[in-house]
Order: C-alpha cells, then structure tokens, then sequence
C-alpha cells in the first residue's frame, strides 16, 4: 500500500538552530498536508501544498513540495522553544479521500 | 469554531470486553476517519467514511469495526478487546469529497487490562 516515511524520528536542538524534516512517498501525492502535535495533544492542520515546486512560508516555517511530487520538507529557521513538538506529514490516499501519515519527527528546543 | 469531539479522554477496559469510542463533528462535514497513535509508529489509519452509512477500511482494520448512522457521529468498535489494542485513538473530520484539512479530535486513551 502507499507508504509516507519521514526523517528524522526525533531531532534536539538548541535555541536559535534550524531544523528541517523530510517526507518521501513511495507514489506520486496528489497534495501534501503538514500537522504540529503539540506534547499531549492532538495534530493541528499546518499547511497543504498541491502544485510541483510549490513553496510557502508561514513565519519562520518553510514548506516545499518535490518537483516530482514525491517529497516534501519542513524548515524552521531559528527554532523556539514554542516550536516543541511532533511534526507530521500526511498524503491522500489513491482515491483522494483520506490521508496516510508519515511517523513524524519530534523536535526537542533547549535554551 | 470547529470542534471535534470525543467521548471519553481516559478509558480502561478489560480483555474480552466490547468497546465503544464515540465521537462528533459539529462542522457537517462529510469525511470522518479512526486513527491510532502508538510511539515510533505515527498515525494509522483503521477505518474511514465518507458519508452515512458507508465506511471504507484503513491500514489496520483487523479487530474493529465503525459505525455511521448519523452524519455527524462516527463511532469505533472494538468487538473484543486485547492488550495490544491499548493505545491513543484520535478521531478526525475534513469537509469533502476531495481530501482537504482534518480536524481531529482531543484523542481517547484507552487501556486494555
């Protein structure tokens, strides 16, 4: 079946660093969605990208999907400690009605 | 607001017991989905609707069914349930057809004992 992996699993940082997370497909995305899990709660809807090549920016978050259409990245320039978190990348299914996600990369922020 | 509501945050139950985790939308939206959160493994996908009535089986479906009687409530069954089957179960919504942003629910824990 269509499988998303993402790396890195988990990533500490220090206060200031960038960080990125890489997601790759076994298959060609329809789009890609990227979701924040905050400790102890739920995934959150960061973005979706649908077009080869798109880039959008959010702040200090940079989202990128693959010329291709079979990876997709997220950069955070200068992390925070309110950047703590899982984050997840998530495909659609073939058919376009659900979203098969990646295992996520947790990023741990020290002052 | 969108909101997307479980049942229960905290649930245990024994081995053998059937289960049932509820959950709601309040946003009329169309698709409704069951995922299972265990560390190391990320989100999987047990089971998805699309609209009342139908359901469509995710990665994991084995030892669970779902239920849609209603738009708005998408319930998930454990027939009988094993230990292996203690886990964060997060319920989720997105508007439809096409698969856009999900909603997801504050998640249940359950434990089987």
């Amino acid at each position: 079946g269509q499988q998303v992996m993402q790396i890195p699993q988990y990533q500490h940082v220090q206060e200031g660093e960038d960080f990125t997370t890489y997601c790759n497909s076994s298959t060609t995305l329809s789009n890609i969605q990227w979701y924040k899990q905050r400790p102890g709660g739920h995934p959150v809807f960061l973005i979706q990208l649908v077009k080869s090549g798109e880039v959008k920016k959010q702040k200090r978050l940079t989202f990128q999907f693959g010329e291709a259409k079979k990876n997709s990245s997220l950069h955070i320039t200068a992390t925070q400690t309110t950047d703590v978190g899982t984050y997840f990348c998530a495909g659609t299914n073939q058919a376009g009605t659900a979203l098969i996600f990646g295992k996520g990369t947790t990023l741990s922020v020290s002052s | 607001d969108v909101k997307v509501t479980q049942s229960s945050r905290y649930l245990v139950k024994r081995t053998g017991e059937k289960v049932f985790l509820e959950c709601v939308q309040d946003m009329d939206h169309e698709n409704m989905f069951w995922y299972r959160q265990d560390p190391g493994l990320g989100l999987r996908l047990i089971y998805f609707s699309y609209d009342v009535k139908m359901k469509e089986k995710g990665d994991i479906p084995e030892g669970y069914s779902v239920s849609r009687e209603k738009k708005e409530r998408f319930s998930l069954i454990l027939e009988s349930a094993s230990t292996n089957q203690t886990s964060m179960y997060l319920c989720a919504s997105s508007l439809g057809p096409i698969m856009t942003e999900a909603f997801f629910g504050q998640g249940t824990r359950l434990t089987v004992v």
